[in-house]
């Protein structure tokens, strides 16, 4: 079973509304939790990080929230942009462990 | 740093043939990783090493993978022989100490290989 649960597992929306992405973990010892982005073609590009210590992380028009007690992450994205269109993955580093686990990721069409 | 370095960006072969995929990492990051990206199982890590020296390939699937990293600035992923299910988008990463707050993995931008 997959470690790290991500939903929906698509969206549509329209270009100057919000949206927020889920992700549902279950890696334990935790060490920090990252999204990244990844445009069609190219490779994952990290946006956000956060320790079991941090609550939320902002860059830019992406905030990222973390609830550790009920391993849960979210991803909001604030008044979209067409160039949001994108896979978003959530992934978490287990403590003392070099493998990453990959949530199945978040596809976001954003329509004019 | 032109950031990790990816070649080919395509690849188009015919079951039965041997594929090599290189990767060339960002200069001084001592962890390199190839990873496998499909639509059904997302991205699964198949084998990573620290300087140069394979530590777990527990995620390759089948014998007919091998990778190599005859020094740190260069890796190849080899599939002989190629099955039309090994058709997917291989990525190489590379990063400092993996899985620390203040390193990232960074990813070339991958081969997509299609096995006919």
């Amino acid at each position: 079973k997959n470690q790290v649960e991500q939903s929906p597992q698509s969206l549509i929306i329209l270009e100057g509304k919000n949206c927020t992405l889920q992700c549902n973990y279950t890696v334990s010892p935790f060490s920090n939790l990252r999204w990244y982005k990844q445009d069609t073609g190219r490779g994952p590009v990290s946006l956000t990080i956060m320790t079991f210590s941090e609550n939320t992380k902002s860059n830019g028009r992406y905030t990222a929230t973390l609830d550790a007690d009920t391993k849960q992450s979210s991803l909001h994205i604030t008044a979209s942009q067409l160039s949001d269109s994108a896979s978003y993955i959530c992934v978490v580093s287990p403590r003392g462990d070099y493998k990453l686990s990959f949530g199945a990721g978040t596809t976001v069409t954003v329509r004019a | 740093d032109a950031g990790v370095i990816q070649s080919p960006r395509h690849e188009v072969t015919e079951m039965g043939q041997e594929v090599t995929l290189r990767c060339k990492p960002i200069s001084g990051h001592d962890y390199l990783f190839w990873y496998r990206q499909t639509m059904m199982r997302g991205l699964e890590l198949l084998i990573y090493f620290n300087n140069n020296v394979p530590i777990d390939d527990s995620g390759m699937p089948e014998d007919r993978f091998s990778a190599k990293m005859p020094n740190a600035s260069f890796s190849t992923l080899k599939i002989q022989p190629s099955e039309p299910r090994d058709s997917a988008v291989y990525f190489c990463a590379s990063s400092l100490v993996p899985g620390t707050m203040n390193t990232e993995a960074f990813f070339g931008q991958g081969t997509r290989l299609t096995v006919v």
